[in-house]
This record gives structure tokens, sequence and C-alpha cells, in this order.
């Protein structure tokens, strides 16, 4: 069965200090895997996809790195307002009628203090 | 803005009754897909639907239903709620091009 496992489940962190999250899966034809934000009561919102091994991404302070067997999400010098829950969801393909899923992590609770 | 609406914003009923919730995806897309999220769950994969039809099926109950029109909006049916069904339910829809699912506000469900 696909799983994806995100840590740590809550990270505080002072403003301006960096720190990074994890997410490993164990999946069978991984298609990509997506990195999300969601803030309280509100959709998930789309930060980045990676699709093989080695690739990175990045946006703002934010930066996403993906290995085999697990993805990065680093926070460089981060601030109040990146304050939020991040996801990271691989994609599988679902061979039965053509379809596919996001599979999610339980994702990490970021709270950055001023 | 993600483009993805969703109707009703919060919905309050009682153990046993039926609700639906509404779904527009973004404009283009052809894929809806509906999750739920509940506190100790996290988000939870139910079904999608491409172009009106079923496509990948999650861990949906029995007693949840749902269907894609030929206008590409979804509706997600819940019936003989019980108080665990208590829940945000999310509605994505999926770009053609780059394969990311957008997400609606999603609907909250409480059942009393």
């Amino acid at each position: 069965e696909d799983q994806v496992t995100q840590s740590p489940e809550a990270l505080r962190l002072q403003e301006g200090e960096s720190s990074s999250l994890n997410c490993s899966y164990t999946v069978s034809g991984l298609r990509g895997l997506f990195w999300y934000r969601q803030d309280p009561g509100k959709g998930p919102e789309f930060l980045f996809t990676l699709y093989s091994a080695g690739e990175e991404k990045e946006k703002e302070r934010l930066k996403a790195t993906l290995t085999k067997k697990e993805s990065f999400l680093h926070i460089t010098a981060p601030k109040p307002e990146d304050s939020a829950t991040y996801l990271c969801a691989v994609q599988v393909p679902v061979i039965k009628a053509a379809g596919n899923k996001l599979t999610f992590g339980g994702g990490t609770r970021v709270l950055v203090k001023p | 803005d993600s483009g993805v609406t969703q109707t009703p914003k919060h919905l309050i009923t009682a153990t046993g009754q039926r609700v639906t919730l509404r779904c527009s995806p973004r404009s283009g897309d052809l894929s809806v897909y509906w999750y739920q999220q509940s506190l100790d769950q996290g988000l939870q994969f139910l079904i999608q639907y491409y172009n009106g039809e079923e496509r990948a099926k999650g861990n949906i109950l029995e007693r949840f239903s749902a269907q894609q029109f030929p206008d590409l909006h979804s509706e997600l049916n819940l019936s003989s709620l019980e108080l665990g069904d208590s829940a945000l339910y999310f509605c994505a829809s999926r770009s053609q091009g780059s394969g990311e699912l957008f997400f609606g506000e999603g609907s909250r469900l409480t059942v009393l």
C-alpha cells in the first residue's frame, strides 16, 4: 500500500531560523511529488511539483528537493507569514479505469515566531 | 483564488440526514477529485471523476456517492450521516497541462 510520512509533525521556529521538513514515501510507480501549503480552514495551495530524483524547485524562501525515497522542503530565513501546515503528496496511477490520485502525508505544522 | 468553487461553505445537520455538496472545477479542467479532511485523519482521497466518468475510488463509504455532470460540475452526496462524518470536504480539479490539483475552499460539515 502507498504510504507517505511527514516529519516532524510540528515545528516551532524563530523568525530567520532556517529548517527542513521531510516527506518519505513508499509507492509503486511515482508520477510526481507535490508540496502544498494549507492555512487553517482553507484549501491546500499548490507550491511545487517534482518528478525525478535530483530535481529541485525554489519559490521565495522555500526550496523543495527529491530523492528516490524522500523529499525535503527547506525553509530559509522564515517569516511569521510562512506559518502554515505543509503537506506533501505523491501521485500514483490507478491502473484500472486509467485514474490517478494524490496520496497525502499527515502534514507538518510550522509556526514561525517573530 | 484557485478557481474551484465549492458550496455550501458551512453546513450543520443532524445524524441520519442527507446532504449534497457541490463543486465547480476551474475552467478547462475535466477532472474533479473529492477529499475528506478530519482532525485525526488528514486528507483522505474519496473519488475522482474525469469528464463525467468515475476514474478512481478511495476509501469512500457506501453511504457516500458522487457524480459529475455534463457541465463538469460535481456533487458529493452524503447520506445516513453519523457524527464521525463531521469534517472538511474538499473538491479539487486537475490541471490538464501540468497535472497539479487546485483545491477549493472546502465545505465544513458538522453533524450533531
